[in-house]
C-alpha cells in the first residue's frame, strides 16, 4: 500500500531564507506524488507533480521539487521564502489501486515564515 | 481551467437537521468525485468516491447512510450531511478527477465549513 510520511510537522523561516519541506514516500511500483499548499480556511492548490517524467520538477511560485526513488524522497525546496508563503502543505502520493486513482496525503507540514 | 466550486462556504446549523453541500466542476467533466473531511489542524480524510451514475464508495468507518453522496451529473456531486450532530462540525473539502489525466491529480473545491449548533 502506499503512504507518505511528512518528516516535519512545523517548520520556520526567515524571510529570504531557504525552505526545505521533507516528505518520504512508500510504493510498490512507480507513483505519481504532488505537492499542494492549504491557506487558511482555503481549499487545496497544486504547486507540482511528478508523474514519471523529470525528477526535477518545477511548480509554481518558485517552489521545486526532486524525486529521488534510492531515497524514496520527493523534498519540495524554493531558494527564497516569502511571507506569503505561510501556509499548511500536504505531500501527496496517488494510490492507483481499484482504479479509483486515490490520493493518500501526508500528515501536513506548517511553514511559518517570520520578517 | 480544471475549477471546481463548492457551496456553500459556510454552513451553521442546529443539531438534527440536515445540511446539503453541493459540489461542481465548472469547465470540465468530472468522471470521478470525492469528498474529504478536515479536522482542524489535521490532515484531509477521504470520506467517499463516486462515481457519475452509480452508488458512492465509501472509505472504512464512514456512515453511508450518515453522509448521503448523489452523482447525477459530470458536473456536480453532492453530500448531504443528515441528522447532524456537534461532532460533524468539521471543513468538508471536494475534487474531482478527470480520467484522461493518468496521474491521478485531482482538482479541489476551496471546502465548506460546517458548524452544527
Amino acid at each position: 500500500a502506499q503512504s507518505v510520511t511528512q518528516l516535519d510537522s512545523h517548520v520556520s523561516v526567515s524571510e529570504g531564507t531557504p525552505v526545505l519541506l521533507r516528505c518520504n514516500y512508500s510504493s510498490s511500483y512507480s507513483p505519481s506524488l504532488f505537492w499542494y499548499v492549504q491557506h487558511p480556511n482555503k481549499g487545496l492548490q497544486l504547486l507540482l507533480k511528478y508523474t514519471s517524467a523529470a525528477t526535477l520538477v518545477k511548480g509554481i511560485n518558485g517552489f521545486e521539487a526532486e524525486f529521488k526513488k534510492s531515497e524514496t524522497s520527493f523534498h519540495l525546496t524554493k531558494p527564497s521564502a516569502h511571507m506569503s508563503d505561510a501556509a499548511e502543505y500536504f505531500c501527496v502520493v496517488s494510490d492507483q489501486a481499484g482504479g479509483y486513482n486515490k490520493l493518500i496525503f501526508g500528515a501536513g507540514t506548517r511553514l511559518a515564515v517570520h520578517p | 481551467g480544471a475549477v471546481v466550486s463548492q457551496h456553500p462556504s459556510r454552513v451553521i446549523c442546529k443539531s438534527g437537521t440536515s445540511v446539503k453541500i453541493e459540489c461542481r466542476s465548472l469547465d470540465f467533466q468530472a468522471t470521478t468525485m470525492f469528498w474529504y473531511r478536515q479536522f482542524p489542524k489535521k490532515s484531509l480524510m477521504l470520506m467517499a468516491t463516486s462515481n457519475e451514475g452509480s452508488k458512492a464508495t465509501y472509505e472504512q468507518g464512514v456512515e453511508k447512510d450518515k453522509f448521503l453522496i448523489n452523482h447525477a451529473s459530470l458536473t456536480l456531486s453532492t453530500l448531504t450531511v443528515t441528522s447532524a450532530h456537534p461532532e460533524d462540525s468539521s471543513f468538508y473539502i471536494c475534487s474531482a478527477k478527470v480520467r484522461r489525466i493518468l496521474s491521478g491529480e485531482q482538482f479541489f473545491g476551496p471546502g465548506t465549513r460546517l458548524t452544527v449548533l
